[in-house]
């Protein structure tokens, strides 16, 4: 069984420039969670979907962050604009449920420049 | 606000010694807590999962252990291996789930050959 897929595994951009992550959970996960993990740091979620609706983003900057999850399968991430304090691995995560076992994809690494 | 703290922050053994990483959280209402394995530049290795009901669990050479009144966990490695470097992170859902994992920092272990 294929496990969370995300791309691209690597993005360099300089500030101001706009930025995306993609994310394919485990079939038939319908709860999928944004992580985002700063340098030594444990990751920390930005957004939980159950299905196509997002649930939790409380902890979201929406001013420049947006994400959707269109037919509740995969999903996107967005910065825009990106600035430098966003440097940092996107990680996504997926699970059968919102109380049940997690699995991470192997994130993607952005340095903002 | 679940806090969780991992002790020591990083540890380093010689190889065939049996180690014990630490894992507190401030609110014991959890649902279940997860041990994680990161490899440098990689996502995060699900290693065990503990229900709040269970006591423990184990898998190969891990054993996980939950305190949830105390708030407490340790995962147990025997017979430790060079394979075995890597940081380990403790994560615990609480809240419903609607906070996703709550992690932390993670304990750097390396052992040496």
């Amino acid at each position: 069984e294929a496990g969370v897929v995300q791309s691209p595994r690597y993005k360099i951009i300089e500030k101001k420039q706009p930025v995306a992550f993609w994310c394919n959970p485990i079939s038939g996960h319908n709860t999928l969670y944004w992580y985002r993990q700063n340098l030594g740091q444990g990751p920390e979620l930005l957004i939980r979907y159950e299905n196509e609706e997002a649930v939790d983003d409380s902890q979201l900057p929406k001013d420049r962050f947006s994400a959707e999850r269109l037919k509740g399968v995969d999903s996107t991430l967005k910065i825009q604009p990106a600035e430098l304090g966003d440097s940092a691995v996107y990680l996504c995560a997926s699970s059968p449920g919102p109380i049940r076992e997690q699995y991470f994809g192997p994130g993607t690494r952005l340095t903002v420049t | 606000k679940q806090e969780v703290t991992q002790i020591p922050a990083a540890l380093s053994v010689p190889e065939g010694e049996n180690l014990v990483l630490n894992c507190s959280f401030t609110d014991s209402a959890i649902y279940n807590l997860q041990w994680f394995r990161q490899d440098p530049g990689k996502g995060l290795t699900s290693l065990l999962l503990i229900q709040s009901s269970q006591r423990e669990q184990t898998s190969g050479r891990l054993n996980a252990s939950l305190d949830k009144s105390s708030g407490r966990s340790t995962l147990y490695i025997a017979a430790s291996q060079p394979g075995d470097s890597a940081t380990y992170l403790c994560a615990v859902i609480s809240g419903g789930g609607a906070d996703g994992l709550t992690f932390g920092k993670g304990t750097h272990l390396i052992i040496q050959p």
